[in-house]
């Protein structure tokens, strides 16, 4: 059983560019979150994905975008890159069951570096 | 806002020592807490969790107490091993009960374990 797969795992660019990382969740999860984990700090919530829809969003600006496909699988999108916003990306799987998130299973991040 | 506060580290004890990781929150409502644990190289898994006050998680031989009189859900196990070595993290969720996908992370704490 395949858990959640991110990618890239690594990837390098420059201030300015735009970036899209994918996330596949667990077999069987029907809801992805998406985390900014800085170096040495805690991850940040940065959105839920549930039936295709934004359900919540943390504290950061419209630059993050994301998307939601049929199959469940997600893609976040940083626009306009800041130094700032070089961090390993966590995506986390999860089930919604009556009304609630289960348990999330993450994955193994994207490594961003932006210079 | 809510937030949670860790312990900062490193924290290298001997193998078969007594561990104590201190957790502290700030929370309105009834949040659910949680311990995540991230072995190097490899994504956040849920180590143990209360949903309500005097709920005791334990997993692996860790245990974790909600202590609402407090606001603390602090770490323990009695004796690690080596492979205990990895970054912990404490963690709420901003519901009544279960899991939004939203959690708040504190900072992480790293233990090393030496032989």
């Amino acid at each position: 059983d395949a858990g959640v797969t991110q990618s890239p795992t690594h990837l390098i660019k420059t201030r300015g560019q735009q970036v899209t990382l994918r996330c596949s969740p667990k077999s069987g999860h029907d809801t992805v979150s998406w985390y900014q984990q800085a170096l040495g700090q805690g991850p940040q919530f940065i959105f839920q994905y549930y039936e295709e829809e934004e359900r919540q969003r943390g504290n950061f600006p419209d630059r993050f975008s994301g998307h939601q496909f049929p199959n469940y699988s997600s893609e976040l999108n940083v626009n306009a890159l800041l130094l700032g916003d070089s961090a390993l990306y966590l995506c986390a799987s999860s089930l919604v069951v009556g009304g609630v998130t289960g348990e999330l299973f993450f994955g193994e991040g994207s490594r961003l570096t932006v210079l | 806002g809510n937030s949670v506060t860790q312990m900062e580290g490193p924290v290298t004890l001997s193998e078969e020592a007594f561990l104590t990781i201190n957790c502290t929150y700030t929370a309105t409502g009834y949040p659910s807490l949680f311990w995540y644990v991230q072995y190097p190289g490899e994504g956040l898994q849920l180590l143990l969790k209360a949903t309500k006050a005097d709920d005791k998680g334990s997993n692996k031989g860790f245990e974790a107490t909600y202590r609402k009189e407090t606001t603390s859900f602090h770490l323990e196990k009695g004796s690690v091993q080596v492979s205990d070595s990895a970054v912990y993290f404490c963690a709420l969720s901003e519901l009544f009960s279960g899991n939004t996908g939203k959690l708040i992370f504190g900072q992480g704490t790293t233990l090393q374990v030496k032989p």
